[in-house]
């Protein structure tokens, strides 16, 4: 299977930009996803990214993809309290065929007021 | 909008015990998940299925098994509870490989 690896904590004041990074090791990931878990609650979709562009932007947020580095990264713009959660990146290596994602172990970013 | 529903938020058990978790899903999807979630370690995968009756070892089987007599119901069973159990399961569910729809997650504590 593939890794995925997230740093554990982040903590940004409210108003800053957040970014969160991911790094993965199995190339043939073809979409990347992003999702957001609040406390107490399941993982929401916030974004995603298909494996041939560098960017997405969403509003507030901003996907960026280094395959070469195979680097990820979600960028928060004027992070606000309600942003506090976890943030999963997630991948699907759609050419093995398999029909699960692969998780990171989440960030946990806190935002101070 | 889908619908993933899970039969418990909060559970509590004793060791030995037989425990049943229920998810239903209500789009149809052929792709269901069991997840558990601890800190620092992400989501596990447990099982997954893609079709009734069908099932698939996911990354961390051992002391599970699971159930899929219909499209919209994964049960995840837990046939004799142990303290290392105590954990948050997630369920989701799928078409295809894409996006995967979370329940609101069942926090199970085995005492």
């Amino acid at each position: 299977g593939e890794d995925v690896e997230q740093s554990l904590f982040l903590s940004v004041r409210e108003g800053d930009s957040s970014v969160i990074n991911c790094t993965y090791t199995d190339s043939s990931s073809t979409y990347l996803y992003w999702y957001k878990q609040e406390p107490g609650a399941g993982l929401q979709l916030l974004t995603y990214i298909f494996s041939n562009m560098d960017m997405k932007q969403d509003q507030r947020l901003t996907v960026l993809l280094n395959k070469k580095d195979k680097h990820l990264s979600l960028r928060i713009a004027d992070t606000q309290t309600g942003d506090s959660a976890i943030y999963f990146c997630a991948g699907w290596p759609i050419q093995t065929g398999a029909n699960n994602l692969f998780f990171g172990t989440g960030t946990r970013l806190t935002v101070i007021p | 909008d889908v619908k993933v529903t899970q039969s418990s938020r909060y559970l509590v058990k004793r060791t030995g015990e037989k425990v049943f978790l229920e998810c239903v899903q209500d789009m149809d999807h052929e792709n269901m998940f069991w997840y558990r979630q601890d800190p620092g370690l992400g989501l596990r995968l447990i099982y997954f299925s893609y079709d009734v009756k069908m099932k698939e070892k996911g990354d961390i089987p051992e002391g599970y098994s699971v159930s899929r007599e219909k499209k919209e119901r994964f049960s995840l069973i837990l046939e004799s509870a142990s303290t290392n159990q105590t954990s948050m399961y997630l369920c989701a569910s799928s078409k295809g490989g894409n996006e995967q729809f979370f329940g609101p997650g069942t926090r199970l504590t085995v005492l």
